[in-house]
């Protein structure tokens, strides 16, 4: 069974830094085809995804949240890291990590769909 | 930037068929996958590869996907079914990027 769960600090001041794991269990970030995601979601608002890192160590990011952002496998082996700086307000919102699996329709189609969710962790940036 | 486009509201009477809709361009080129997300819980999985369904998901639950619009299917809606629905791609010809709709709210009436 595959779980994931998010941690770290539910308050935070504008321009600090926000560092939030995620600690998985049910696989590993090293078998093929596997990664995991962040996504989060403010206030009665959509989702919207962060960035994600494949079992290659590949990693993407969204475009708009670049620069702000990094994610890194964990020193634990079971989790992975995203920081995020220079937070403000607007960065208010539910942080969500899930897993990511990929499909193969045929051998040439392939894609990743994020299968397994954790609960989230709320996240308040004020001063 | 791609954008899914998706409508804010839908109503249903339990028993009836809920169609919610997901616009994009050429979408039908691209895998769809559904999420419901009831208040104040995580998303959860639905429909995957435009038309599959995870273990546990009811039949009830379908997908869809043809040029320019997804569509998720729910029949036979119960009032358990109330809940915001999110439509997501994952774009492999734009630096794989994943990109969600807004969000379709459907109400059981």
């Amino acid at each position: 069974q595959i779980t994931l769960k998010e941690s770290g600090p539910t308050l935070v001041k504008p321009t600090q830094t926000l560092t939030l794991t995620c600690t998985f269990s049910g696989f590993s970030l090293t078998t093929s085809g596997v990664g995991v995601g962040w996504i989060r979601q403010p206030p009665g608002k959509a989702l919207q995804w962060l960035a994600l890192i494949y079992w290659n160590e590949d990693k993407r990011y969204s475009p708009s949240m670049r620069t702000r952002l990094t994610i890194t496998k964990g020193t634990s082996k079971n989790q992975v890291v995203l920081r995020m700086t220079d937070m403000d307000p607007v960065d208010t919102a539910t942080y969500y990590c899930t897993h990511i699996r990929k499909a193969a329709t045929t051998p040439l189609y392939y894609y990743y769909y994020m299968d397994v969710w954790g609960t989230g962790t709320t996240v308040t940036v004020s001063s | 930037s791609y954008v899914l486009t998706q409508p804010p509201s839908v109503s249903v009477a339990p028993g009836q068929t809920a169609r919610i809709t997901c616009g994009g361009n050429n979408i039908g080129s691209k895998s769809v996958h559904w999420f419901q997300q009831k208040p104040g819980q995580a998303p959860v999985l639905v429909v995957y590869g435009d038309s599959d369904r995870p273990s546990g998901i009811p039949e009830r639950f379908s997908g869809s996907n043809s040029v320019n619009t997804a569509t998720l299917t729910i029949s036979r809606v119960e009032v358990g079914d109330e809940a915001d629905y999110f439509c997501q791609v994952w774009d492999s010809s734009s630096d794989h990027l994943w990109v969600f709709g807004g969000g379709t709210k459907v109400t059981v009436l």
